[in-house]
């Protein structure tokens, strides 16, 4: 079975500029969640979709948003980049919702830097 | 905010060294613990998913005690060996912050041959 993918796996974006993150789930999984990890942090928790409903959210700005499609991919737009946005962003699927009882998969992340 | 740490942040020890470490939470309204472990160059992998006080899980030479009422998790390694080295972490979720786990920033293991 294919496991969590993401493209692209490295971007270099400039200031003042838009990004879209893609995450392809393991098949048959419905819930995919979106985490940032900046150096020196641990993993936050950006937001939550599941049967293409954004179900849970973090403490991040409007600038951070997303999407979930009927096959249950899912993208992350970043408007507005800045300088700090510059991090490895991850995506992970589970397979029914209530992700906080279930195991979740990661995807090998997106290395966004924001120059 | 819910506060999740992890001690130490790292750790060296020998090929063969047991080893354990922590992760303490808020022992008020839990939910779910996880632990993964992360390689370098690699996704996170789910070691475990903790959710009753007193749960003991297993696999292989890992294992992973809970306390929910004094808010803390113990991952032991034993007999460590180089592929172990990793950094492991804990994410917390609460039963009033549904949904969204909450992790800790990890103890990064270094076992030297």
């Amino acid at each position: 079975k294919a496991g969590v993918t993401q493209t692209p796996r490295y971007l270099i974006k400039t200031r003042g500029q838009q990004v879209t993150l893609s995450c392809s789930p393991i098949s048959g999984h419905r819930s995919v969640s979106w985490y940032q990890q900046t150096p020196g942090q641990g993993l936050q928790f950006l937001f939550e979709y599941f049967s293409e409903t954004q179900r849970n959210k973090g403490n991040f700005p409007g600038r951070f948003s997303g999407r979930q499609f009927s096959n249950s991919r899912s993208e992350m737009n970043v408007s507005t980049l800045e300088l700090g946005d510059s991090a490895l962003y991850l995506c992970a699927s589970s397979l029914v919702g209530e992700t906080l009882y279930n195991e979740q998969f990661f995807g090998p992340g997106t290395r966004l830097t924001v120059l | 905010i819910l506060n999740v740490e992890q001690s130490p942040q790292s750790l060296h020890v020998q090929e063969g060294d047991s080893t354990n470490f922590t992760c303490s939470f808020p022992s008020s309204n839990f939910y779910a613990l996880h632990w993964y472990r992360w390689e370098t160059a690699k996704s996170p992998e789910a070691l475990f998913v903790m959710t009753l006080n007193g749960d003991e899980k297993k696999k292989g030479r890992i294992s992973a005690t809970l306390n929910t009422k004094e808010g803390y998790s113990y991952l032991y390694i034993k007999g460590s060996q180089p592929e172990d080295s990793a950094t492991y972490l804990c994410a917390f979720g609460s039963n009033t912050n549904a949904g969204k786990s909450t992790f800790g920033d990890g103890t990064t293991l270094t076992v030297k041959p």
